[in-house]
């Protein structure tokens, strides 16, 4: 079946760190992968996707690269902000219908 | 425009009251979706609805009553809820394809009294 795994949490990083949360897929066929943001007392919010092996998404100087090989989507950013802190939820869909498998996401605080 | 509009933003009722949440886009999407989220935990997701029809319902109590009226609208019919049923309810809707992007509302916060 089709499951996502991601880093437990919480991850509390400093102004300017470096971010990684992990994010690994199990799917049949060839799913799209997608990283959304959840604000507090806010709905999901599209940060970036990917559609196909080796595709890389971006927005907002977060990254994630779609590994076939290592069935992963990593989430990355270079140097975080206070904003950034919010809950990340790493998301597949498959090509068999219309559902999204969420991992259990990561909550983040960065501190000034 | 990617907006999903939900209203109300909170709701408050108490378990012998029948309440409805809304939610609308005009992305032109035809599949639309309700998912409830508990607290620290990711979207659940309960009906989804393509062109117009539900196509699933993933073993929702009955006190939950799904309405697609048209393609733009998706209500969520609520009747005799528990406490337990207290929860962030969020709507998102997508193009009909299993791989498009869902776009989701600001979610209604439902408290059952």
């Amino acid at each position: 079946g089709n499951s996502v795994t991601q880093m437990e949490g919480p991850v509390t990083l400093s102004e300017e760190a470096f971010l990684t949360i992990n994010c690994t897929y199990t799917a049949t066929g060839y799913p799209s992968l997608f990283w959304y943001v959840q604000y507090p007392g806010e709905g999901l919010q599209l940060l970036l996707k990917a559609t196909k092996a080796d595709d890389k998404g971006s927005n907002k100087g977060f990254e994630a690269t779609y590994r076939k090989e290592t069935t992963s989507f990593h989430l990355e950013k270079g140097s975080v902000q206070v904003s950034d802190s919010a809950v990340y939820f790493c998301a597949l869909s498959d090509n068999t219908g219309n559902q999204f498998y969420f991992g259990t996401g990561t909550s983040l605080t960065v501190i000034p | 425009d990617t907006e999903v509009t939900q209203t109300p933003k909170h709701l408050v009722m108490g378990m012998t009251n029948k309440k409805s949440l809304k939610c609308e886009q005009h992305m032109g999407h035809r599949a639309m979706y309700w998912y409830k989220q508990k607290a620290k935990k990711p979207p659940e997701l309960m009906f989804v609805y393509s062109y117009e029809k539900l196509s699933i319902n993933e073993s929702v109590p009955s006190r939950f009553s799904p309405e697609c009226p048209n393609s733009s609208l998706l209500n969520l019919h609520l009747h005799a809820l528990q406490p337990e049923d207290s929860a962030l309810y969020l709507c998102a809707s997508s193009q009909v394809s299993s791989t498009d992007t869902q776009y989701f509302g600001p979610g209604t916060r439902l408290t059952v009294l």
